[in-house]
């Protein structure tokens, strides 16, 4: 199973270009996000979205846009990079917890797509 | 989400069980404790979690104090590869917007030869 997979893994980006990273997971999970954790610090969600069709701000959602284009999409785009999003971005995904078990879901994760904006 | 405590680095010899503490003094009764960990800047991967009865699982163990203000991640016999960031997140258990996973700075594990 492939689980979460990002693209692109690399990226750098002139200040004032815009990119779009993807996400995609294949666990029929309801539930995505994206982090961003810059150095030496933890991740900080940027936004998410509970089911295909809605998303919400996160954290620290200024500069970003994302899509939930299908329930296996979840992408999220720079309209206009600067040198502070520099960061690596993290997607995960779980499913959603219905309430009728004891059960809590658990996050997974890709692997990360690092950007660099200079 | 609950606050939670961790201390920002322990060591660890090869081969001897971890034991990183976490602190969640204003937990509500509704918030479970998960553990994830970073392996040098991978994905967090997901460890354990519970809710007030101590959980194991064949990664690790999930020890929480009866007051449930407290928790202990214990890696029995830890070996190089488990050293990481540990994180430990308390979340609530459903509703909407609460599935969101709020990340401190977490645990520096390093586990020496």
């Amino acid at each position: 199973n492939a689980g979460v997979t990002q693209t692109p893994k690399f990226q750098v980006l002139k200040t004032g270009q815009s990119m779009t990273l993807q996400c995609a997971q294949d666990m029929n999970h309801n539930s995505m996000y994206w982090y961003r954790q810059d150095p030496g610090m933890g991740l900080r969600l940027i936004y998410y979205s509970a089911s295909e069709g809605t998303t919400d701000k996160g954290e620290v959602p200024n500069g970003y846009n994302v899509s939930r284009l299908n329930k296996r999409e979840f992408s999220l785009r720079l309209e206009s990079a600067a040198p502070s999003q520099t960061s690596v971005y993290f997607c995960a995904s779980s499913e959603e917890e219905t309430g009728y078990t004891n059960r809590a879901p658990e996050a997974f994760f890709g692997q990360g797509t690092r950007l660099t904006v200079v | 989400d609950a606050k939670t405590t961790q201390p920002p680095s322990m060591d660890c010899a090869e081969g001897r069980a971890a034991n990183l503490p976490c602190n969640h003094s204003t937990i509500s009764g509704n918030e479970y404790v998960y553990w994830y960990r970073q392996i040098h800047s991978q994905g967090p991967q997901y460890i354990i979690h519970g809710l007030k009865n101590n959980e194991t699982n064949e990664m690790a163990s999930l020890i929480i104090t009866e007051d449930r203000k407290s928790s202990t991640l214990i890696l029995p016999h830890a070996t190089l590869r488990d050293t990481a960031v540990y994180y430990c997140i308390v979340r609530v258990r459903r509703g909407g917007s609460n599935y969101k996973l709020t990340f401190g700075k977490g645990t520096l594990l390093t586990v020496n030869p």
